[in-house]
């Protein structure tokens, strides 16, 4: 069974850091790996989607990376904002198109 | 394209009522999930649909819950009786033969 696992569950940082979002998942027999944005009350907002075949994808300010053989992730997040305080998840598509969360992690940025 | 609609946005009931979600997924997506969001338990896959047949429903939690998908446009969540256990925020996402999923906005239940 694909576990997904994030570390830190909450980051409080001050505004401007550069900070990095950890993912770690149990089986790197995945398709794909998706980073997510979870505001509170709100749905998910898609940010990142790296395909088994690539090492990292870039988004603005954001960038993640994609290690299948020690099953890792990461979210970089450069020059951090209070904007960008938020629940990041990661999820991992293994087959059958199931896409497995992780439990996230509480993003908190101070002025 | 207006992305994932669900509806309600809320839905409060009491127990043992009967309460339906909906969802329209994207246009020419053809997949369709149902996924249950609570601080326990986080985000659990209930059921999906590939080209409007349910394919994995593993993920019902009981014969209360159902779900159903008529056509590429429209799909539905029903639980019948609905308990207090079953308060959670309940999204819908689509996707293109799992090449990323969107997501809607969910529909938060409160059983009372």
């Amino acid at each position: 069974k694909q576990e997904v696992t994030q570390i830190p569950a909450a980051l409080s940082v001050p505004e401007g850091e550069n900070l990095v979002l950890n993912c770690s998942f149990t089986d790197s027999a995945i398709y794909n790996l998706q980073w997510f944005r979870q505001d509170p009350g709100k749905g998910l907002t898609s940010l990142l989607l790296i395909q088994s075949s690539q090492r990292e994808q870039t988004s603005g300010r954001l960038n993640a990376s994609l290690d299948k053989s020690s099953g890792r992730s990461t979210l970089y997040i450069a020059a951090s904002q209070p904007g960008d305080s938020a629940t990041y998840l990661c999820a991992v598509l293994r087959g059958a198109q199931k896409l497995v969360f992780g439990q996230g992690t509480r993003l908190t940025i101070n002025p | 394209d207006a992305g994932v609609i669900q509806s309600p946005r809320h839905e409060v009931t009491e127990m043992g009522q009967e309460v339906t979600l909906r969802c329209k997924p994207i246009s020419g997506h053809n997949s369709l999930f149902w996924y249950r969001q609570t601080m326990m338990r986080g985000l659990e896959l209930l059921i999906y649909f590939n080209n409007n047949v349910p394919i994995d429903d593993s993920g019902m939690p009981e014969d209360r819950f159902s779900a159903k998908m008529p056509n590429a446009s429209f799909s539905t969540l029903k639980i019948q009786p609905s308990e207090p256990r079953d308060s959670a925020v309940y999204f819908c996402a689509s996707s293109l033969a799992g090449y990323g999923y969107t997501f809607g906005s969910g529909t938060r239940l409160t059983v009372v």
